[in-house]
């Protein structure tokens, strides 16, 4: 079954340093993964989608199918990254996105 | 101009009721989706519109749970007889196409007492 694990509910990090949230995906077809971003009082957001390739905010994730891995890095965490990231699977054929359980990240100062 | 609306903002209602929950999406987004999602969990896929028609709405939990998208704009989430179990953030999206991300309302906090 099609599934996203994302390992740890919450990771507090202090300001500058680095952080990498894990995401994990079980799934035999294409993948196409997400990472959906919601800060305080705030809905729900895109972040970044692993076929751009793109770095936002700071952001990167690299897809790797051999580890059936998505996993969200940036080098220096900043204060304002504190939220809740969601990572996110596309099923190929169809329009069902499944998410992960969710980490919160704290930035401390 | 706005993004995904929804309301209400917050909805309490008393085991057994029966309720409508409203979501406007972006002008032009093609696609609806629903998701539920309760506390400490991810959101968990309802139901996906395409145009007017349900093309996917494997995710209701059960015959309680149905929604509508008459004009291929509006759609409404209604719930019969409410259970407790039923409470829970529900969160429209709209997409302008079928592999485009998706844009989230600020949710539905519904409360069954």
């Amino acid at each position: 079954a099609q599934r996203v694990t994302q390992p740890e509910k919450l990771l507090s990090v202090f300001k500058g340093a680095p952080v990498e949230l894990k995401c994990n995906y079980s799934y035999s077809g294409s993948p196409e993964l997400f990472w959906y971003v919601q800060y305080s009082r705030q809905r729900l957001q895109l972040l970044l989608r692993h076929i751009s390739r793109e770095s936002i905010k700071g952001f990167t994730a690299d897809l790797n199918k051999g580890e059936t891995s998505f996993h969200l890095k940036k080098p220096f965490a900043q204060e304002e990254d504190s939220a809740m990231y969601y990572c996110a699977l596309s099923l190929s054929g169809t329009y069902k996105y499944i998410f992960g359980t969710g980490t919160r990240l704290k930035v401390l100062a | 101009g706005a993004g995904v609306s929804q309301t209400p903002s917050n909805k309490v209602t008393e085991k057994g009721k029966y309720v409508e929950l409203r979501c406007d999406p972006i002008s032009g987004h093609t696609a609806l989706y629903w998701y539920r999602q309760s506390l400490g969990q991810g959101p968990e896929f309802l139901i996906y519109f395409q145009g007017t028609g349900a093309a996917d709405d494997s995710g209701l939990p059960n015959d309680r749970f149905f929604a509508v998208r008459p004009e291929g704009s509006v759609s409404t989430l209604k719930i019969q007889r409410t259970e407790r179990g039923d409470s829970a953030v529900y969160l429209c999206a709209s997409s302008p196409g079928r592999w485009s991300p998706l844009h989230f309302g600020n949710g539905t906090r519904l409360t069954v007492t």
